[in-house]
């Protein structure tokens, strides 16, 4: 069973496109976070939702816009989407907030924008 | 063998030898640290994590040490195995909060 799951692995896309990356998780968690990797490998935390609510936005473009219908589910939302959006996201989950709480992450979508 | 984080991202080691990964970190008021592996078309996964009020903490092949005075970090792995070639990140906690901020990564390649 995968822990955290997120779909599409893999999407192309043009320049302008709205896309959708979707994200469950069945570990019973009360904290969500999507995560951007670039070309590099890095890591940087995009946003953090506790119990549907969000906690964290780290200055991402309001193009972006995720939500949380209920804990177990973060979904990603991308409007009119730019060439610098080609990198892989990572859905990732805890049980809450603060160390101590491990993230567990998914397995990532690789976005492509052409 | 040993590399120098962000200096050198790639490390490569003899599959028996013990691998050592650095990491520097830049906020003195981190107080988590945790090492994520990740490996090619995957999800980063835990390894072991570390609070700031201890130096050392091992895992199973695993050993996390902090230096709290020059802000780094480091994984060693004993006995290197094939399937630990990854990318290896560690990631900083400040705060309490779950914003954590991970560092560039070091990819290991163990050769057979």
């Amino acid at each position: 069973d995968t822990a955290v799951s997120q779909t599409p692995k893999y999407l192309v896309t043009q320049m302008g496109n709205d896309k959708s990356i979707k994200c469950e998780q069945n570990l019973g968690h009360d904290t969500m976070y999507w995560y951007k990797q670039d070309s590099k490998k890095f890591l940087k935390i995009m946003f953090s939702y506790n119990n549907k609510e969000l906690i964290i936005n780290e200055t991402v473009p309001n193009r972006f816009s995720p939500k949380s219908p209920d804990k177990a589910h973060l979904n990603l939302h991308i409007n009119s989407l730019e060439l610098g959006d080609s990198a892989v996201y990572f859905c990732a989950s805890s049980q809450g907030q603060g160390d101590g709480n491990t993230i567990y992450f998914g397995e990532g979508s690789w976005l492509t924008v052409v | 063998g040993e590399s120098v984080g962000l200096h050198l991202p790639t490390l490569s080691v003899q599959e028996g030898d013990n691998s050592i990964i650095n990491c520097a970190y830049s906020n003195s008021a981190s107080d988590y640290f945790i090492w994520y592996k990740q490996e090619s078309g995957k999800g980063p996964q835990f390894i072991i994590d570390i609070r700031s009020n201890m130096d050392k903490r091992q895992g199973q092949r695993v050993t996390v040490l902090l230096n709290k005075t020059v802000k780094h970090l480091s994984l060693q792995i004993a006995a290197t195995q094939p399937g630990d070639s990854a990318v290896y990140f560690c990631a900083e906690n400040v705060n309490n909060f779950n914003k954590f901020y991970f560092g560039s990564g070091t990819k290991l390649n163990v050769k057979p």
